[in-house]
Formats: structure tokens, sequence, C-alpha cells
């Protein structure tokens, strides 16, 4: 399996629905994980920061799985604003600081 | 305000140059990152840091070279040993504690050879 394995999409969705996208990973040491959203031609900006099982932040979520070893995000409610790449960091080795993205879901918000 | 700062936002260059991209940082941030995309792709890492006088390579290394004399600073050459180097490079910086901490990018920098 690759380190870092995310589904490309596109995810095309109707302005007001809800959408999720998983991120599986190889490595299980870590126990932090993170989601950056990326704009077309920009930097990825934190979107998320995860250090348990869990994290809600008004209409998005990320859970981890870590018997299934996969990262997940949740869009509720979705704007056009959210169009984006959203890129997901998972568990690193622990006691390194290697960060290895994956390559990314493409979201489109339909109006 | 803090942040990280790469230098030029677009660099040309001729097949054959190396070129050196500057990546500066006034976090005080430990760690610090190279990566390269290219477009419809994912980051990937070239090159990282832990700490100053220390580097490690990362997936896509080869054609490229690093220093960290600063812990400030972390430029990045493409060398001509790079056979692609035409991409979207960019620098990032964490706390560094053993990747608990999130990312922060700069803008990056888009090289193009010809």
């Amino acid at each position: 399996r690759k380190e870092v394995e995310q589904d490309p999409g596109p995810f095309n969705v109707p302005e007001g629905a809800t959408v999720a996208f998983n991120c599986t990973y190889s490595n299980s040491a870590s126990q932090s994980f993170f989601w950056y959203r990326q704009d077309c031609r920009k930097e990825p900006k934190l979107l998320m920061s995860v250090y348990s099982s869990g994290n809600e932040d008004g209409r998005f979520t990320a859970q981890l799985n870590r018997a299934s070893q996969y990262i997940s995000l949740l869009i509720r409610d979705s704007k056009l604003s959210d169009s984006a790449t959203y890129l997901c960091v998972p568990p690193g080795d622990f006691g390194n600081e290697k960060l290895t993205f994956g390559t990314g879901t493409r979201l489109t918000i339909i109006p | 305000d803090g942040g990280i700062t790469q230098s030029p936002k677009y660099l040309f260059r001729k097949e054959g140059q190396n070129v050196t991209l500057s990546c500066e940082q006034n976090l005080n941030h430990d760690a610090m990152y190279w990566y390269r995309q290219d477009p419809g792709q994912g980051l990937r890492l070239i090159y990282y840091s832990q700490i100053v006088n220390d580097f490690q390579k990362g997936d896509i290394a080869e054609g490229y070279s690093v220093s960290r004399e600063k812990k400030e600073s972390f430029p990045l050459t493409v060398t001509s040993a790079q056979k692609n180097p035409t991409a979207f490079y960019l620098c990032a910086s964490s706390i560094g504690d053993r990747g608990r901490s999130p990312l922060h990018f700069g803008n990056g920098t888009r090289l193009t050879v010809t």
C-alpha cells in the first residue's frame, strides 16, 4: 500500500449537500493528523488539526479510524467557497518529522 | 507578523543551469520542508530538516540539494541533474515536535526551465 492514498475525485456536489472523503495511510504511530485546503495555484492552508479520534469545527468534521487506518473529512451544508482541493497528512512515523501528503481530493460545489 | 517567505514568486531558467530557491521563516520553527507540486498532482517531499545543520532526503531528493546553516533559512538548489525541474515549489515549517504540529507554508515559487 502507498504511504498515503486519497480518492482524487473530482467530487461535484450541489450547494447545501453533505460530502465526505477519506484518506488511507500505512503508518500508524502518531496521534495527530491534519487536513489542508488548497485553492488553485495557491499554497495549502491548514483546515483542521486532530490530536485524538476526531474533531468538529462548524460544518467540518474530521475523524480518525485507527483500526482501518483511514482519516475522513465530512463537510455539511456545503458552500460554493468550499470548492478546493483537500489534502490529508495522516499520522507519521513517531519520533520523525517526515510529513507526507496525500495526492488531494478535488471538490467542486455546484450552484 | 511572523511567517514564511519564499522568493522569488516566479523564476525562469535555461536548461543546464543550477538555481537556488529561497525560504526564510521568522516563526522560530525547528523543522523546515521542501515540497514539489506538479499540475493536478499532490505535494511530494524533496527534503526536510528537523534541526539546524541536519537534513534528510524526502521521497524525490535526486537532483536537488539543501543546506540548513541557520534556523531561519532552508534554501533549495535545483541542479542540472534534475530531469524535470519545472514545477511549483513549496517551502514549509513547523514547531518540530515529531509531527504533532501542522505545517505553515510559504506562497511558493513557480520555476520554469526551458
